[in-house]
């Protein structure tokens, strides 16, 4: 089966901090996907790649970065952690574009 | 890019009673479609997909259509369970590979 692992299930962080969110693949994935989750507004994609050190802006960039150093590796940072960045976060991969992506069991992040 | 419609919720039933939950999208080329389940605390895992015009997904009850002429694939069971309480994602993946998601559609079985 097909594993995406996200590093932590709850986080909870100070305000300015700088946050790493990690997620493991091990099914050799091209596209890995970050999205977070908050009530009401779905999902909304942060950043995604579709190789090794390739990264794009999704549609809530801003406050963010990534990086994608190994193909089974993606990793979600906040420069400078705030409290509206408070959200369920959710990680995803997927071999190719006509197959479903894989979701890690997310890691809800408390900024304080 | 590609967009995807759900109807509000929560939905609330009783058990054994029939679920719809309807699904538009729009979507760049010929999509493949999915319907997603997130139970409480967890991320999202497939529930069930289509990946042509006229196919049924099927998986633990549920049924979708994929239907190309009204652009929909509605989600169906005939007799829910208390189980069957979570939240559930429509998701087009058209001719970029990025999965697009609606807003949910939270689903509340009473026994």
């Amino acid at each position: 089966d097909v594993k995406v692992t996200q590093s932590s299930r709850y986080l909870v962080k100070r305000t300015g901090e700088k946050v790493f969110l990690e997620c493991v693949q091990d099914m050799d994935h091209e596209n890995m996907f970050w999205y977070r989750q908050d009530p009401g507004l779905g999902l909304r994609l942060i950043y995604f790649s579709y190789d090794v050190k390739m990264k794009e802006k999704g549609d809530i960039p801003e406050g963010y970065s990534v990086s994608r150093e190994k193909k089974e590796r993606f990793s979600l940072i906040l420069e400078s952690a705030s409290t509206n960045q408070t959200s369920m976060y959710l990680c995803a991969s997927s071999p190719d574009s006509r197959t479903e992506a894989f979701f890690g069991q997310g890691t809800r992040l408390t900024v304080v | 890019g590609d967009s995807v419609t759900q109807m509000e919720g929560p939905v609330t039933l009783s058990e054994e009673a029939f679920l719809t939950i309807n699904c538009t999208y729009t979507a760049t080329g010929y999509p493949s479609l999915f319907w997603y389940v997130q139970y409480p605390g967890e991320g999202l895992q497939l529930l069930l997909k289509a990946t042509k015009a006229d196919d049924k997904g099927s998986n633990k009850g549920f049924e979708a259509t994929y239907r190309k002429e009204t652009t929909s694939f509605h989600l169906e069971k005939g007799s829910v369970q208390v189980s069957d309480s979570a939240v559930y994602f429509c998701a087009p993946l058209g001719g970029s590979y990025i999965p697009t998601f609606g807003r949910g559609t939270s689903l509340i079985v009473h026994p």
